[in-house]
Order: structure tokens, then sequence, then C-alpha cells
């Protein structure tokens, strides 16, 4: 069965420091990974995706996320945070077989940033 | 364009009673999923409506049920609450033939059970 785990709970940084977030995963084959992040009271918004080809993939809000198959990581990335990243984010892996499109996520880990 | 909506934002019920939430895909969408997340947790996959039909289920008891209708909107029906029920309920859109993964989540539908 697939899993994600993301290690970190919660990180504090200071605005304008960099920024990285932890995901590895397991999956019996080439995985389909994302990122989500979700604002409070909010649903959750994509960020990126990797499904194949290169492995350093551009997402929105100047996030970024490397996939490394021998560490099975997929973490996320932003050189310069902004007090308006702080919010929770969610890393997924999917599908878990042939014909599915469930997507298996970790627990999550909240991002605080100290103006 | 709307995107992907849920209703009601808020529900409460005793335990024991039935509650229905409601979605409505992204514009264009023909697939929904619903989501279920507890406190601190991810997202948990329930299970997922294409052309009215559940296509695949996760690891929830049949107390949970759903529908979608032809206009591709869709229900989550729970039955016989437990308190361990309490969670946000998302759901998410696609398009079957489109990039996978490409799912718009809704705001959610957040269900206290008493």
């Amino acid at each position: 069965a697939q899993s994600v785990t993301q290690p970190d709970i919660h990180i504090t940084v200071s605005e304008g420091a960099s920024l990285e977030l932890r995901c590895n995963y397991s999956y019996g084959a080439t995985p389909y990974l994302f990122w989500y992040v979700q604002s409070p009271g909010q649903g959750l918004q994509l960020l990126l995706k990797y499904f194949s080809g290169d492995t350093l993939v551009q997402g929105i809000k100047g996030f970024e996320a490397e996939f490394k198959r021998s560490q099975s990581s997929f973490n996320l990335r932003k050189p310069s945070v902004h007090w308006s990243d702080a919010a929770e984010y969610f890393c997924a892996v999917g599908p878990s077989g042939a014909g599915s499109y469930q997507l298996t996520f970790g627990k999550g880990t909240k991002l605080s940033v100290i103006p | 364009d709307a995107g992907v909506t849920q209703s009601p934002t808020h529900l409460i019920k005793t335990r024991g009673q039935q509650v229905t939430l409601r979605c409505s895909p992204k514009s264009g969408h023909d697939t929904v999923s619903w989501y279920q997340q507890a406190l601190g947790q991810g997202p948990q996959f329930i299970f997922q409506y294409y052309e009215e039909e559940e296509r695949q289920r996760g690891n929830f008891p049949d107390r949970f049920s759903g529908h979608q209708f032809p206009n591709y909107s869709s229900e989550l029906n729970v039955n016989a609450l437990l308190l361990g029920d309490s969670a946000l309920y998302l759901c998410a859109s696609s398009l079957l033939q489109g990039s996978f993964g490409e799912q718009y989540f809704g705001p959610g539908t957040r269900l206290t059970v008493t």
C-alpha cells in the first residue's frame, strides 16, 4: 500500500528565509506526486505536481519541488518565504493502482512565518 | 467560473442521526471524489464517482454512501453518525480523461457530531 510521511508537524521560519518541507513516500512503481496548501477555513490548493520527466518541478507562488527516486523523497522548497505562505502543506501520492485516481495524503506540515 | 462549491459550510448533528453533504464540481469536470479530514490529519479518500457510479472506494464503512447526478453534482450521505465522524469533508472534482491529479478541492463542510 502506498503511504506518505511528512516528518515535520510544525515549522517556523522568518519572513524572507528559505524553506524546505520534507516528504517521503512509499510506492511500488513510479509515483505521481503532489503538494497542496490549505489555509485556515479553505480547501486544498494544488501547488505543483510531478508525473515524469524533469525531477525539478516548478509550481505556483514561487514554490518548487525535487523528486529523488533514490531517497523516495519529494521535498518542497521556496527561496524566500512571505508572511502569506503561513498555512498547512500536504504532500500526496497517487494513483494506488490501475484505474485508480485515489490520492493518499501525508498528515501535513504547518508552516508559521515570523514577520 | 465558479470552482468547486460545497454545502452546507458547517453542520452539527447528534449521534445516530443521518447527514447529507452536497458538492457541485468545477465547470467542465465530470468526476467527483470525497475525502474526510479529521483534525490534525491529512485528507483520507472515501470514494469517487464518475458517470453516476462509484468507481473506487477507500477504507470506509457502508454507512458512508454517495450519489452523483446527471449534472455531475454529488452527495455524500453518512448514516448512524458516530462521534468519530466529526471532521472536515472535502469534495474534489476532476476531468476523468484529463491530466491525472488535477483535482480541484472545495472549501469543505465541517461536520460536528455531538
